[in-house]
């Protein structure tokens, strides 16, 4: 079956430093979405990816999704401490099952 | 506009019991999925609903179920209650459901088996 690899699992960081989180595909996904979870909190969507090589910037946090859809990433520029939470992406499969990656937990130095 | 609204927001139950949660979705969502989230674990995906079809299901027992009412809300049940089950169980609405919708997400029921 189709697995999707996120990784880091833990990423500690200084602020000001840059952060970036990657998720890996067996397969080729439709599309892909990041959400953000603060600690105690509930997810909350960020950014929808579905062209080839597509790449999106928010601010300081610029997405990717790779040619081969197969892969995408999330680059923070200069962490603050307000990035601290869990990053994960999400996919759908042919059956409506929206699955979740494993998530990123970034933590940030002041 | 309120955001998607759960109750109870937090609930102790005891093995073998049987437990309701519900959802509202924000107002022209049609769509409704439910997670349970174990601490220090992504949410894992449990059903979603879409004009009160099931549309999806998860990797998990016959003692989950759900519904959609006309009013899309919904309502996760859960019968027989094991330890394991003790999770944040989230409500997610979206307009249409499907691949490349946002999930809106609300607080979540924090469920306490003991």
């Amino acid at each position: 079956g189709q697995q999707v690899m996120q990784i880091p699992q833990y990423q500690h960081v200084q602020e000001g430093e840059d952060f970036t989180t990657y998720c890996n595909s067996s397969t080729t996904l439709s599309n892909i979405q990041w959400y953000k979870q603060r600690p105690g909190g509930h997810p909350v969507f960020l950014i929808q990816l579905v062209k080839s090589g597509e790449v999106k910037k928010q601010k300081r946090l610029t997405f990717q999704f790779g040619e081969a859809k197969k892969n995408s990433s999330l680059h923070i520029t200069a962490t603050q401490t307000t990035d601290v939470g869990t990053y994960f992406c999400v996919w759908m499969d042919s059956s409506y099952k929206l699955i979740f990656g494993s998530g990123t937990r970034l933590l940030v130095r002041p | 506009d309120a955001g998607v609204t759960q109750s109870p927001t937090h609930l102790i139950k005891t093995r073998g019991q049987h437990v309701t949660l519900r959802c509202s979705p924000i107002s022209g969502h049609k769509s409704v999925s439910w997670y349970q989230q174990v601490l220090g674990q992504g949410p894992q995906f449990i059903f979603q609903y879409y004009e009160k079809e099931e549309r999806g299901r998860g990797n998990f027992p016959d003692r989950f179920s759900a519904r959609q009412f006309p009013n899309y809300s919904s309502e996760l049940n859960v019968n027989a209650l094991l330890l394991g089950d003790s999770a944040l169980y989230l409500c997610a609405s979206s307009l249409v459901g499907g691949a490349g919708n946002e999930q809106f997400f609300g607080p979540g029921t924090r469920l306490t088996v003991l």
